[in-house]
């Protein structure tokens, strides 16, 4: 059975304070990895997705990163608006199905 | 180009009543998810639907609960007699299907409140 986990549960930091975010994923042979950005009351909105373990992806902010166990979420001098909940999702190769990790809250302070 | 398009957005119901979850995927998507989130909790998995077809319900309670994707119109799902415990956000996504690792579209979800 596909696993996501994350840590941290929930992420203080202060503006231009830079850290990582942790999806740690067990999956019969991985289709792709998904990160999404979730603000209160609103549904997940698509950051990225990786394929394969090495792959980077950069958006604004953000950076995403991918080895065979886990993936990273980098954030370079965050915001106070990339203050949301960063969810992590898997897809395997036998079926369509998504499973999503339980989140990480991140909150930054101007 | 709409997005996925959930309705109704807030839905208070009475314990035994029945609630009814409508969902309009992306034009061109015949893939549709749906999830259940409770507060401070992840997406948890319910059914992913083709057009007229269950692909798998895994995640779906035995009970009470239903789902359809019919050729004409949204996706539905169905919750009959609900219970306090039923409360919670129900997110609908859709996807173009496939081969290759498609990227879920989110609709904005709908809440339902089991007084």
């Amino acid at each position: 059975e596909d696993q996501v986990t994350q840590s941290p549960e929930a992420l203080r930091l202060q503006e231009g304070e830079s850290s990582s975010l942790n999806c740690s994923y067990t999956v019969s042979g991985l289709r792709g990895l998904f990160w999404y950005r979730q603000d209160p009351g609103k549904g997940p909105e698509f950051l990225f997705t990786l394929y394969s373990a090495g792959e980077e992806k950069e958006k604004e902010r953000l950076k995403a990163t991918l080895t065979k166990k886990e993936s990273f979420l980098h954030i370079t001098a965050p915001k106070p608006e990339d203050s949301a909940t960063y969810l992590c999702a898997v897809s395997d190769n036998y079926g369509q199905n998504f499973v999503f990790g339980p989140g990480t809250r991140l909150s930054v302070l101007p | 180009n709409a997005g996925v398009m959930q309705n109704p957005r807030h839905l208070v119901r009475r314990r035994g009543q029945e609630a009814r979850l409508r969902c309009s995927p992306v034009k061109g998507h015949s893939h549709v998810y749906w999830y259940r989130q409770l507060p401070e909790e992840g997406l948890k998995f319910m059914v992913y639907l083709q057009k007229e077809n269950i692909i798998d319900e895994s995640g779906m309670p035995k009970e009470r609960f239903s789902a359809e994707f019919p050729k004409e119109g949204p996706s539905i799902l169905r919750i009959q007699q609900v219970v306090r415990g039923d409360s919670a956000a129900y997110f609908c996504a859709s996807s173009p299907g496939g081969t290759g690792a498609n990227v879920l579209t989110f609709g904005a979800g709908s809440r339902l409140t089991v007084l």
